[in-house]
């Protein structure tokens, strides 16, 4: 089935610096693949996204690239904040009609 | 705009008793969905709504366990009887049929002694 594999955590920085959390998939078709954040004590939000194979999502500082290639789509941080202490979720979604598949999620935490 | 909004946001109860939490989606949204996240399993689906109308139950853990949805702006996420191990957060979320972006609420972090 479908399925979505992260590294696991906790993966601990230093301030400022740089931050991958890699993300693979397998997927029947062409999946919509989503990185969503969740800060202590608060729900999921969206991230980033990418619909289709080489698009790039980016956000905060965050960014992804959709590789087909390598059914990846690796979180990458130039460098981070003690604020982007949280886990880290990668899923992915085939069509409107199913709903996402969920990564197991890594714990980051960054040290001043 | 008001986002998906979730009651309890804490709730502990004793084991035995009756545990309901409530969910409410964003206005226009057509999925919804219930979600478990637990240390030891990680983020789980229980079940999901679409107009109204559960579409997939299969996460739903046992029987203890129910959920419906009487309208587009409503749904519950029943336990009877609780036990201990059903302590989690338990996430709503929702997303429209053409939108594959789904949007949480806070959670209700639920604790059975």
């Amino acid at each position: 089935g479908d399925s979505v594999t992260q590294m696991e955590g906790p993966v601990t920085l230093s301030e400022e610096a740089f931050l991958t959390i890699n993300c693979t998939y397998t997927a029947t078709g062409y999946p919509s693949l989503f990185w969503y954040v969740q800060y202590p004590g608060e729900g999921l939000q969206l991230l980033l996204k990418a619909t289709k194979a080489d698009d790039k999502g980016s956000n905060k500082g965050f960014e992804a690239t959709y590789r087909k290639e390598t059914t990846s789509f690796h979180l990458e941080k130039g460098s981070v904040q003690v604020s982007d202490s949280a886990v880290y979720f990668c899923a992915l979604s085939l069509s409107g009609n199913t709903p996402l598949v969920f990564g197991k999620g890594t714990r980051l935490s960054v040290i001043a | 705009d008001a986002g998906v909004i979730q009651s309890p946001r804490h709730e502990v109860t004793e084991m035995g008793q009756e545990v309901t939490l409530r969910c409410k989606p964003i206005s226009g949204h057509d999925y919804l969905f219930w979600y478990r996240q637990t240390m030891m399993r990680g983020l789980e689906l229980l079940i999901y709504f679409n107009n109204n109308v559960p579409i997939d139950d299969s996460g739903m853990p046992e029987d203890r366990f129910s959920a419906k949805m009487p309208n587009a702006s409503f749904s519950t996420l029943k336990i009877q009887p609780s036990e201990p191990r059903d302590s989690a957060v338990y996430f709503c979320a929702s997303r429209t049929s053409s939108g594959n972006t789904i949007y949480f609420g806070e959670g209700s972090w639920l604790t059975v002694v």
